[in-house]
């Protein structure tokens, strides 16, 4: 089955512990992306990757990092975490980048972190 | 710059009776437009997408939305509404021309509420 994995959906952690969320599509596509959905604001991206290596800055980047090793993983990095990242995020993926890309975008189930 | 305005934050809307969610957009080129649905702990499902053509698109689900160039809007409706299609939706946007990180712009969401 097509889909894009998330781990943990749920955490709760303190203020300053390092904390990794993943994300793993099967669909190999080249683009993946993390988003960060808060009540009004709709989804605000964190960063995006348009291949291996490839890896930009989205509208919210501050306070996050991320890898791109392989096709598949994207993982998201908080290395201190802070009340203010207490979100929904949400990893995403599409199969081609820039003006050859039409189509849409595949989601995960999303991952519910509170930083206390 | 691409914005996207969802200008109603809750639609709430009678079993059976026609539903209409509204979206407007900016871009500075031609845009592509998309329909996303939440539903309550799930990740973002595509719905529909306008890209070029026939203004009206089809989508799943029976949902269809009409492309308003002059009106800069791309409303999402459906003829009958159903207590199961209740849940968030999102407008999102993408100029055409837009080649840097494959970004789609979304609107802050509307919740859709049908009542048997």
């Amino acid at each position: 089955e097509a889909q894009v994995t998330q781990n943990p959906r749920y955490l709760i952690t303190v203020t300053g512990k390092k904390l990794t969320v993943t994300c793993s599509q099967n669909m190999n596509h080249e683009y993946m992306s993390w988003y960060r959905q808060d009540p009004g604001l709709g989804l605000r991206q964190i960063y995006y990757s348009m291949n291996v290596e490839v890896t930009d800055k989205g509208d919210v980047p501050e306070g996050y990092k991320v890898s791109r090793k392989e096709k598949r993983n994207f993982p998201l990095i908080l290395e201190s975490p802070s009340p203010n990242q207490t979100s929904l995020y949400f990893c995403a993926s599409s199969l081609r980048t820039g003006a050859a890309n039409t189509g849409e975008l595949f989601f995960g189930e999303g991952s519910r972190l509170t930083v206390l | 710059a691409q914005s996207v305005a969802q200008p109603e934050d809750q639609v709430n809307v009678a079993e059976g009776n026609p539903l209409t969610v509204k979206c407007t957009y900016s871009v500075s080129g031609n845009p592509y437009l998309f329909w996303y649905v939440q539903y309550p702990n799930r990740g973002l499902q595509f719905l529909l997408k306008y890209i070029t053509g026939d203004n009206l698109v089809k989508g799943s689900y029976g949902f269809e939305a009409e492309f308003n160039k002059s009106q800069t809007s791309f409303h999402l409706k459906k003829p009958s509404a159903l207590v199961s299609d209740s849940a968030l939706y999102f407008c999102a946007v993408r100029d055409k021309y837009n080649n840097a990180g494959n970004m789609l712009t979304f609107g802050g969401g509307t919740r859709l509420m049908v009542k048997p």
